[in-house]
């Protein structure tokens, strides 16, 4: 049961270059959600999505967009990618009107130079 | 404006000893709690929740007191042990997902 899965876990982009990361999860969660941790800012919600085909923005969207064409993947997009966007993004999935807990990939350490 | 506030960036206790981390939160339309776990270089890891009908929950070591008059819960762990060393994060959940405080990293030392 691989749960959530992120790739890549690593990568360096350069000022401008574009890149997207891959969420998938195996649990057929409704719920999907991408933050990013920066040194003493906590998890931030960039996007998220609710369903198949759905997309929200969150806290902080700029500079990113998401696609959820099926319901098991997530995907974030940086077009441009800015030194300000040097994070670590964490893909997250939940199911649908449940309170329950969010399960978290192992995150994507990303670095624009 | 931050909906949930942890504002005890770090905390050091004894081993042995209780662990208390606080929460403050904004936002009434909260319907339910949760505390994350995070070591270094992983994901958050679900701990425990609290629905906001409700004022305590306990699993085990952890215990979760929510007062919804002052906006507060506080997690509990007791008997602190090494492996309770990580961050935490106090977590408001509702219609729109999860929102994360800042997280408090406790320390549990020898």
């Amino acid at each position: 049961n691989a749960g959530v899965t992120q790739t890549p876990k690593f990568r360096v982009l350069k000022t401008g270059q574009s890149m997207t990361l891959l969420c998938a999860q195996d649990m057929n969660h409704e719920y999907m959600y991408w933050y990013r941790q920066d040194p003493g800012m906590g998890l931030r919600l960039i996007h998220y999505s609710v369903g198949e085909g759905t997309t929200a923005k969150g806290e902080v969207p700029d500079g990113y967009n998401v696609s959820r064409l099926k319901k098991q993947n997530f995907l974030l997009g940086l077009e441009s990618a800015a030194p300000s966007q040097t994070s670590v993004y964490f893909c997250a999935s939940s199911g649908q009107g449940e309170r329950t807990e969010a399960f978290f990939g192992q995150g994507t350490r990303l670095t624009v130079v | 404006d931050q909906q949930v506030k942890q504002n005890s960036p770090s905390l050091s206790v004894q081993e042995g000893r209780i662990s208390i981390l606080n929460c403050d939160y904004t936002n009434s339309m909260f319907d339910y709690f949760l505390w994350y776990k995070k070591y270094p270089a992983e994901g958050p890891t679900f701990l425990i929740s609290i629905s906001s009908i409700k004022d305590k929950n306990e699993d085990g070591r952890f215990t979760v007191f929510l007062n919804k008059s002052a906006k507060h819960l506080s997690l509990h762990i007791v008997p602190s042990q090494p492996g309770d060393s990580a961050v935490y994060f106090c977590t408001g959940g509702g219609a729109d997902g999860l929102t994360f405080g800042k997280g408090t990293h406790l320390i549990i030392q020898p």
